[in-house]
């Protein structure tokens, strides 16, 4: 079945600790997305990327970095600069380019920081 | 730029009753709206989406959405609850042609037996 894994499901860093969290999709999909979700704030776009070697920042991108080597990948780094990194991340893709912004979702990653 | 505006973080219906989520947006262009639906811990789920076609809107479960010009608005609605329907419903909104939503902050739906 063709879908969009994220792992680890849960995680734990300490802080001062850089971590990485992974995207992978089997959609054939140009387009590729991080969000961060926190209670009561919906999602808010960190990084996208609309074809390989390329990606953009989003609303909140101070403290990730991303890079976009695979149609297929698309890796989340937490850097140490991120002041608050606990939250739910979830990665999602579309087909890209013009489109009707439909985005198709992993199930997550929850990063707790000690 | 746009933005969406979802009233009621929480929202409380009887099993059977109508579902109402409300769902008001800004966009400088022509909009696609959507929206998704959320279970506990589990990544987001398209519902229904307006792409400029017929105002109204059928989706998946039951659930259907008008787009209101007049009104920016794009409610969701449903006839009857079922307790499945229970979850975390989000509008989001898109210039037409580009492929970043913003997302609304999220209404939690609550079915009481």
């Amino acid at each position: 079945d063709g879908g969009i894994t994220q792992s680890p499901k849960y995680l734990f860093r300490k802080e001062g600790q850089n971590v990485t969290l992974s995207c992978e999709q089997n959609l054939n999909h140009d387009a590729m997305y991080w969000y961060r979700q926190d209670p009561g704030q919906g999602l808010r776009l960190i990084y996208y990327s609309q074809i390989v070697n390329d990606f953009q920042k989003g609303d909140i991108a101070e403290g990730y970095s991303v890079s976009r080597e695979k149609k297929e990948s698309f890796p989340l780094t937490v850097t140490s600069a991120q002041k608050n990194p606990t939250a739910f991340y979830l990665c999602a893709s579309s087909i890209g380019g013009v489109n009707t912004g439909e985005l198709f979702f992993g199930e997550g990653s929850r990063l707790t920081v000690l | 730029a746009q933005s969406v505006t979802q009233l009621g973080s929480h929202v409380s219906v009887s099993e059977g009753a109508l579902v109402l989520l409300r769902c008001n947006y800004s966009s400088s262009v022509p909009p696609y709206l959507f929206w998704y639906v959320q279970y506990p811990n589990q990544g987001l789920q398209l519902l229904l989406k307006y792409t400029s076609a017929a105002t109204l809107v059928k989706g998946i479960n039951g659930f259907e959405a008008e787009f209101k010009k007049s009104e920016t608005s794009f409610h969701l609605t449903k006839p009857s609850a079922h307790m499945s329907d229970a979850a975390e419903y989000f509008c989001a909104v898109s210039p037409s042609g580009y492929s970043t939503l913003t997302f609304g902050k999220g209404t939690m739906l609550l079915v009481s037996p």
